[in-house]
C-alpha cells in the first residue's frame, strides 16, 4: 500500500529558532514528486515546497528546505528563523508521475510557534 | 488570474438531505480532483475528473456519492441522503493537465465545510 507517515502529531518551536518536521513514505515507484503543504486556521491548503524524486539536490524555498533521502524514503521539512505566521498544520504528500493521478497525504503535524 | 473557487464555503444539511458542492478550477485548468478531510486527519483522495470524464473514482464511496465535470460550468460533488459521517471539509484542486511534468501541480480551493445535523 502507498502510505505517508508523519510521526510527530505536534511540534513546537520558539520564534526565530529552527524546527524539523519528519515524513516517511512507502512506494515502489521510482518517479514521483514530494510535497509539503501548510494548512493554517483558514483551512486553505498552501504549497510550501516540492521535490522531484529524480533530483538529488534538496529543494529550498527561502526559509524552507527539505532533506530528501530517497533510499530511506524520508522527506523532512526544515523551517529556519520560525515566524508566528508559520503556525499551522503541515502535511507531507507524494504524487506518482506514471500512475494514479492523486496526492497521497500524511496525517499532518501541528506546528506551534512560541513567541 | 483567480484561483480555484469553491462554494458554498459552509453547508449545513439535515440527515437525509442532498448536498451539492461546486468547484470552479483555475482558468485554463482542465483537470479537477476532490479530496475529503475528516477532523484532525489528512486529505483523502476521492475522485479525479477531466472535462466530461471521470478518470479515477477509486476513493469515492460506491453509494450516495457522485461527481461530474461538465463541458461548461463547475465540477459538482453530490452527496445524496447525507449522514452524520459525511461531515467533513471537502477540497477541490485543479491542474493544467498539459503534457509534461506540470500536470502534477495541483492548486487547492478553500474547501467546503459540510455539517450534517
Amino acid at each position: 500500500a502507498q502510505t505517508v507517515t508523519q510521526s510527530q502529531p505536534e511540534m513546537s518551536v520558539q520564534e526565530a529558532e529552527t524546527v524539523t518536521l519528519s515524513c516517511t513514505y512507502d512506494t515502489s515507484e521510482s518517479d514521483y514528486y514530494l510535497f509539503w503543504y501548510k494548512q493554517p486556521p483558514s483551512r486553505q491548503m498552501i504549497l510550501v515546497i516540492r521535490q522531484e524524486a529524480y533530483k538529488q539536490q534538496n529543494a529550498t524555498e527561502n526559509r524552507f528546505s527539505v532533506n530528501f533521502q530517497k533510499a530511506a524514503k524520508s522527506f523532512s521539512l526544515k523551517i529556519s528563523d520560525s515566524q508566528l505566521g508559520d503556525a499551522a498544520m503541515y502535511f507531507c504528500a507524494y504524487f506518482i508521475i506514471q500512475g494514479a493521478q492523486k496526492l497521497v497525504f500524511g496525517q499532518g503535524t501541528r506546528l506551534t510557534i512560541n513567541p | 488570474n483567480a484561483g480555484v473557487m469553491q462554494n458554498p464555503r459552509h453547508l449545513v444539511r439535515r440527515r437525509g438531505q442532498e448536498a451539492r458542492l461546486r468547484c470552479s478550477p483555475m482558468k485554463g485548468h482542465s483537470h479537477v480532483y476532490w479530496y475529503r478531510q475528516l477532523p484532525e486527519e489528512g486529505l483523502k483522495f476521492m475522485v479525479y475528473l477531466q472535462k466530461e470524464n471521470i478518470i479515477d473514482e477509486s476513493g469515492m464511496p460506491k453509494e450516495r456519492f457522485s461527481a461530474e465535470f461538465p463541458k461548461e460550468g463547475p465540477s459538482i460533488l453530490r452527496i445524496q441522503q447525507v449522514v452524520r459521517g459525511d461531515s467533513a471539509a471537502y477540497f477541490c484542486a485543479s491542474s493544467p493537465g498539459t503534457s509534461g511534468r506540470s500536470v502534477h501541480e495541483q492548486y487547492f480551493g478553500p474547501g467546503t465545510r459540510l455539517t450534517v445535523t
